[in-house]
């Protein structure tokens, strides 16, 4: 089974600048998760969609992050304008339900840096 | 809002040594999952072993078990016979239930030597 696919691996902007990542989750998946990880520390979730509604963006940065899972299947996440704190690595996992009984599968994230 | 901590930066252990990592949380909820997930350089997240909280017993996956201690809301993760293949960051992950929102401690970064 394929598992859960990002883009582009690495990006370089400066500030100021738009970025968008997408993701595209394992095929039946239901829920998607999009997470930052700062270097040197946990990943902390941003948003969460169950099919293509929201169900948690509390901690979501929304005077300059967007997110949408248009078709409840791929998503795409935009930073506009970048601050350099904004450089992480930006992961996306997917599960087939919301529930905590359900593992969520993760992609292999994409890693903004902002100069 | 609940809390996760790992004490230990870093770790390190012979091939075929037992190591042991350390996790603490805060939480008032009654009911809910932890998780210790590995993140190789890879930097894929990858789920080690599950633990949810109204079972007494320890969860164990092949080389991997936990002790999990709730009324000193502490989770600890065994690794047995531990291979090079372990080589990883491995985090500590606490889920309230409601719905997979992780909430991460900030890491430990776990070296096998030959």
């Amino acid at each position: 089974e394929a598992g859960v696919a990002q883009s582009p691996r690495y990006k370089i902007i400066e500030k100021r600048q738009s970025v968008a990542f997408w993701c595209n989750p394992i095929s039946g998946h239901a829920t998607l998760y999009w997470y930052q990880q700062i270097l040197g520390q946990g990943p902390k979730l941003l948003i969460q969609f169950q099919n293509n509604g929201v169900v948690d963006d509390s901690q979501l940065p929304k005077d300059r992050f967007s997110a949408e899972r248009l078709k409840g299947v791929d998503s795409t996440l935009k930073i506009q304008p970048a601050k350099l704190e904004d450089s992480a690595v930006y992961l996306c996992a997917s599960s087939l339900a919301s529930g905590a009984s359900t593992e969520a599968f993760f992609g292999q994230g994409t890693r903004l840096t902002v100069v | 809002a609940q809390t996760v901590t790992q004490s230990q930066p870093e770790m390190s252990v012979q091939e075929a040594e037992t190591v042991t990592l350390s996790c603490t949380y805060d939480t008032s909820e009654s009911n809910y999952y932890l998780f210790w997930y590995k993140q190789p350089p890879s930097r894929q997240m990858i789920l080690v072993i599950r633990q949810e909280a109204y079972k007494q017993q320890n969860a164990t996956e092949n080389r991997f078990s936990v002790n999990f201690q709730k009324a000193a809301k502490s989770f600890s993760l065994k690794i047995s016979d531990s291979q090079l293949g372990d080589t990883a960051m491995y985090f500590c992950a606490f889920d309230n239930n409601a719905g997979n929102m992780l909430t991460f401690g900030g890491g430990t970064r776990l070296m096998v030597k030959p």
